[in-house]
C-alpha cells in the first residue's frame, strides 16, 4: 500500500492563478480530509468528505473547493490564489464507523503564492 | 471555539531521560485523543491514540488521559536524539470526525 499520496510536492503560484492539489489513498478509507499548516501553527481543517459525493466545510474553507467522485481521490481546488494561501497542505484519510478515527497523512504539498 | 493547548517549547532533555509533553483541551465532550510526531519538513505521523481515562503504553511511549481535568499527556522514556521533533496533540469531539490540533511542542534530545 502506498497509503496517502499527494501531488505536487511543491508549487509556486502567482496571485490570481488557480490550481488543483491531488490526493489519492489506497487504503479503502471512507473519510478524507484537507488540512493546512502555517509556520508555527497547528493544522487547520479546510474540507472533509465522509464518502464519495459527500463533502463538508471545515474551519477555513474560504478560497477552496473540493469534490469527491471516487473513494480514492479527493482533490482540492484553489481559485484565484492569494498570498494568504501560502501554506503546507496535507491530505489525510481514515476509516471511521463510529469508533476510532485514526487519521493518516500524506506527505504534503508546499504552496507559495507570490 | 474548541481549543487544544500545548506549550510550544522547546523542551530540551538529555539522551536517556524521560520527556513529558502536556496538552489541555476545552471541549468537555471530546472522546478521542491522539499524539502525532512531526519531523521538520515532514507530515504528521500517528504515534499514540487514547480513548479511556488512564494510561496506555506502547514501547517507550505512554499516553495518559484525565477527562475530568481535560488533560492528556505523552511520556517518552529513554529519550533518543531521533525523538527530536514537534509533537502535536489532537482531539476529536463527540460525534465529530475532524481533528482539532494544538500548535505542537518542540522536543530536543541532546546526546
Amino acid at each position: 500500500n502506498a497509503g496517502v499520496t499527494q501531488t505536487p510536492k511543491f508549487r509556486i503560484l502567482k496571485i490570481g492563478q488557480s490550481m488543483t492539489l491531488q490526493c489519492t489513498q489506497d487504503m479503502n478509507h471512507n473519510y478524507m480530509y484537507w488540512y493546512r499548516q502555517d509556520p508555527g501553527m497547528g493544522l487547520k481543517l479546510i474540507y472533509y468528505s465522509v464518502g464519495a459525493g459527500i463533502t463538508d466545510k471545515g474551519e477555513v474553507p474560504n478560497g477552496y473547493n473540493v469534490s469527491r467522485s471516487t473513494t480514492e481521490d479527493f482533490p482540492l481546488r484553489l481559485e484565484l490564489a492569494a498570498p494568504s494561501q501560502t501554506s503546507v497542505y496535507f491530505c489525510a484519510s481514515s476509516y471511521f464507523s463510529g469508533g476510532s478515527n485514526e487519521q493518516f497523512f500524506g506527505p504534503g504539498t508546499r504552496l507559495t503564492v507570490l | 471555539q474548541k481549543e487544544v493547548e500545548q506549550n510550544s517549547g522547546p523542551l530540551s532533555v538529555p539522551e536517556g531521560a524521560i520527556a513529558s509533553l502536556n496538552c489541555t483541551y476545552s471541549d468537555r465532550v471530546s472522546q478521542s485523543f491522539f499524539w502525532y510526531r512531526q519531523y521538520s519538513g515532514k507530515s504528521p505521523e500517528l504515534i499514540m491514540s487514547i480513548y479511556s481515562n488512564g494510561d496506555k503504553e506502547d514501547g517507550r511511549f505512554t499516553a495518559q488521559l484525565n477527562k475530568a481535568s481535560q488533560y492528556v499527556s505523552l511520556l517518552i522514556r529513554d529519550s533518543q536524539p531521533s525523538d527530536s521533533a514537534t509533537y502535536l496533540c489532537a482531539v476529536i469531539g463527540q460525534a465529530g470526525t475532524a481533528l482539532i490540533f494544538g500548535k505542537g511542542t518542540t522536543l530536543s534530545v541532546s546526546s
